[in-house]
């Protein structure tokens, strides 16, 4: 079975300052990883994902997130918060044909002036 | 590309009756669509799978004649919330996959927030 795990519900920083996401996953079989961005009363966006290519994968806005195996992390990083980052951000795990969708709990990004 | 739409945004309806949400993909064919439901301050759950000319796979414990779903065409999906109660409010995502696109992965509507008075 798949499923994620995001470690923080909320996740508050300074404007400039870089920002940690965490996420792990429970996978059967080798992953494909999904970080998407939902504001407020808005749809989701997708960030970045891997399938299995290069470990480390850059997004847009300038997030990227490094899949690490032996960690089973998809953590999602960016070197300097701007306001407009503020958000919710999930992290998905697909299941092997792409059919099924496991959402984690999500994490509040708070963007600090 | 790949935009998915949703209709309506928004829609307050009083308890008992029903109500239709469409799921278009405006751009690329989608043989499969997804109907996700998030309560507030909650994860996506999954809810439907809805395949193009058959019928719907439902996730378990959503009820199938509480919440029909038709994939009419490659473009169009539709959820009608049957009866709707004070606690079908939620906020409702459609997702839909271009088959075309490398992994396949999935695309989400806008959202369509339902309040039942």
């Amino acid at each position: 079975a798949q499923s994620v795990t995001q470690l923080d519900s909320h996740v508050s920083v300074s404007e400039g300052t870089p920002v940690l996401l965490r996420c792990n996953y429970s996978s059967s079989y080798s992953p494909s990883l999904f970080w998407y961005v939902q504001h407020p009363n808005k749809g989701l966006q997708l960030l970045l994902k891997y399938t299995s290519a290069a470990t480390l994968v850059k997004g847009i806005n300038g997030f990227e997130a490094e899949f690490k195996k032996s960690e089973t992390s998809f953590h999602l990083t960016k070197p300097s918060a701007h306001m407009s980052d503020a958000a919710e951000y999930f992290c998905v795990v697909s299941d092997r044909n792409f059919n099924k969708f496991y959402f984690g709990s999500g994490t509040k990004l708070n963007v600090k002036p | 590309g790949a935009v998915v739409s949703q209709h309506p945004s928004r829609v307050i309806c009083k308890s008992g009756t029903s109500v239709k949400i469409e799921c278009r993909s405006l751009d690329f064919q989608a043989t499969t669509m997804f109907w996700y439901r998030q309560f507030p301050k909650k994860s996506l759950m999954l809810m439907a799978t809805s395949n193009e000319g058959s019928k719907a796979t439902y996730e378990q414990g959503v009820e199938k004649d509480k919440f029909l779903i038709n994939h009419a065409s490659l473009t169009l999906s539709t959820l009608t919330v049957t009866s709707a109660h004070p606690e079908d409010s939620s906020f409702y995502i459609c997702s839909a996959r271009d088959r075309s696109v490398p992994y396949n992965e999935q695309f989400f509507g806008p959202g369509t927030r339902l309040t039942v008075l």
